[in-house]
């Protein structure tokens, strides 16, 4: 059965820093990793898709890695803002389920003015 | 990109009513839509998937009979919690896609809180 873990489960930075957020897997046969943000008490936004054939993507200054032999993935923020304070998701889609996804639990981020 | 709209966001109830939540995609028809619950800080859990003019399938540990599904079009899927108590507040969520589209496109979610 595919866990997901996120770490940390909660981080707050002040603002300018770059910063990692990170993911791991147990079961590396994955179609895909999606990173998505949830603000407080409002659904999912997806940032990043990643294929399990590609090593990352990029969006902005988001930028989101894939080892899919180890399990791993960050996604990586660079000059925070305020506006990136949110909780962020990451999601496996190994095939196991109605919609494929195991969800981690999240890292909730505050960026301090 | 695609928008799914839920609604209510939020919802308070009395203990053993009925609250129906509605999810609705609005720029695409969604051949199978999601639904989630979440609880504070835990991940989303899967509750059921439903199908545009099927029935819904559930998963392992969710009452089909509590918790209602109509697919009853391409654009809008209900979920209805039926004779709610304090337990079943949370946070629920769904999400839509369309065809073989592996992305989903999630709703903005309702907080249920029974009183």
């Amino acid at each position: 059965k595919q866990e997901v873990t996120q770490i940390p489960a909660a981080l707050s930075v002040p603002e300018g820093e770059n910063l990692v957020l990170n993911c791991s897997f147990t079961d590396s046969a994955i179609y895909n990793l999606q990173w998505f943000r949830q603000d407080p008490g409002k659904g999912l936004t997806s940032l990043l898709l990643i294929q399990s054939s590609q090593r990352e993507q990029t969006s902005g200054r988001l930028n989101a890695s894939l080892d899919k032999s180890s399990g791993r993935s960050t996604l990586y923020i660079a000059a925070s803002q305020p506006g990136d304070s949110a909780t962020y998701l990451c999601a496996v889609n190994s095939g196991g389920g109605a919609d494929g996804l195991t969800f981690g639990k999240g890292t909730h981020l505050i960026i301090q003015p | 990109g695609a928008v799914v709209s839920q609604h209510p966001s939020r919802v308070i109830c009395k203990s053993g009513t009925s609250v129906k939540i509605e999810c609705r995609s609005l720029d695409f028809q969604a051949t199978t839509m999601f639904w989630y619950r979440q609880f504070p800080k835990k991940s989303l859990m899967l509750m059921a998937t439903s199908n545009e003019g099927s029935k819904a399938t559930y998963e392992q540990g969710v009452e089909k009979d509590k918790f209602l599904i109509n697919h009853a079009s391409l654009t809008l899927s209900t979920l209805t919690v039926t004779s709610a108590h304090p337990e079943d507040s949370s946070f629920y969520i769904c999400s839509a896609r369309w065809g073989g589209n592996e992305k989903l496109f999630f709703g903005s979610g309702t907080q249920l809180s029974v009183l």
